[in-house]
């Protein structure tokens, strides 16, 4: 069935360190994907998407590049902060069938940056 | 504050009863969702509506039902509670009802069955 797998946590860095967390999806067609990330206590926050093939996503410093190929929709980061600890989430977009338009999400990703 | 609001923050209610979650979307969204958190399912979709109608279910048990009102807000109704249904329940809108623009999630309610 769908699906969207993440690597499991928790993720610990230091300041400044590069993040990488892996995310693959299983879809029929081409899905929207999505990066949500929800800090203690808040809800989910929106953080990037990519609607087709090949777009990269980006705020905040984030990045995540759609990969057909591989099914794929990592979350990178070239210098983490400790503001960015966090839990982290990738969604796919169901496109067909009686959910059509609502997230599957992955498990969910816990970031612990330290100083 | 991320304009959608849900009501109450937290609950605490007994196995048997009944409770009623309430949501008011971001303004100008038509569409609301209905999101459970747990440690061990993660996120799970329960329901969507899009200007009143029910658009999509998910998991949702049938002890669980939910309504948009001509307002647009939206009440999400567990009765018979078990303790499993203990969790965050989240609340999200989006102007459409197709989704690919995102969600916008409310700060969740945490309901405890005791």
């Amino acid at each position: 069935g769908d699906s969207v797998t993440q690597m499991e946590g928790p993720v610990t860095l230091s300041e400044e360190a590069f993040l990488t967390i892996n995310c693959t999806y299983t879809a029929t067609g081409y899905p929207s994907l999505f990066w949500y990330v929800q800090y203690p206590g808040e809800g989910l926050q929106l953080l990037l998407k990519a609607t087709k093939a090949d777009d990269k996503g980006s705020n905040k410093g984030f990045e995540a590049t759609y990969r057909k190929e591989t099914t794929s929709f990592h979350l990178e980061k070239g210098s983490v902060q400790v503001s960015d600890s966090a839990v982290y989430f990738c969604a796919r977009l169901m496109n067909y069938g009686g959910s059509q338009g609502n997230l599957i999400f992955g498990k969910g990703t816990k970031l612990s940056v330290k100083p | 504050d991320s304009g959608v609001t849900q009501t109450p923050k937290h609950l605490i209610t007994a196995t048997g009863q009944r409770v009623t979650l309430r949501c008011s979307p971001r303004s100008g969204d038509l569409s609301v969702y209905w999101y459970q958190q747990s440690l061990d399912q993660g996120l799970q979709f329960l329901i969507q509506y899009y200007n009143g109608e029910e658009r999509a279910k998910g998991n949702i048990l049938e002890r669980f039902s939910a309504q948009q009102f001509p307002d647009l807000h939206s009440e999400l109704n567990l009765s018979s509670l078990e303790l499993g249904d203990s969790a965050l329940y989240f609340c999200a809108s989006s102007f459409s009802g197709t989704g690919k623009d995102g969600y916008t999630f409310g700060s969740g309610t945490r309901l405890t069955v005791v």
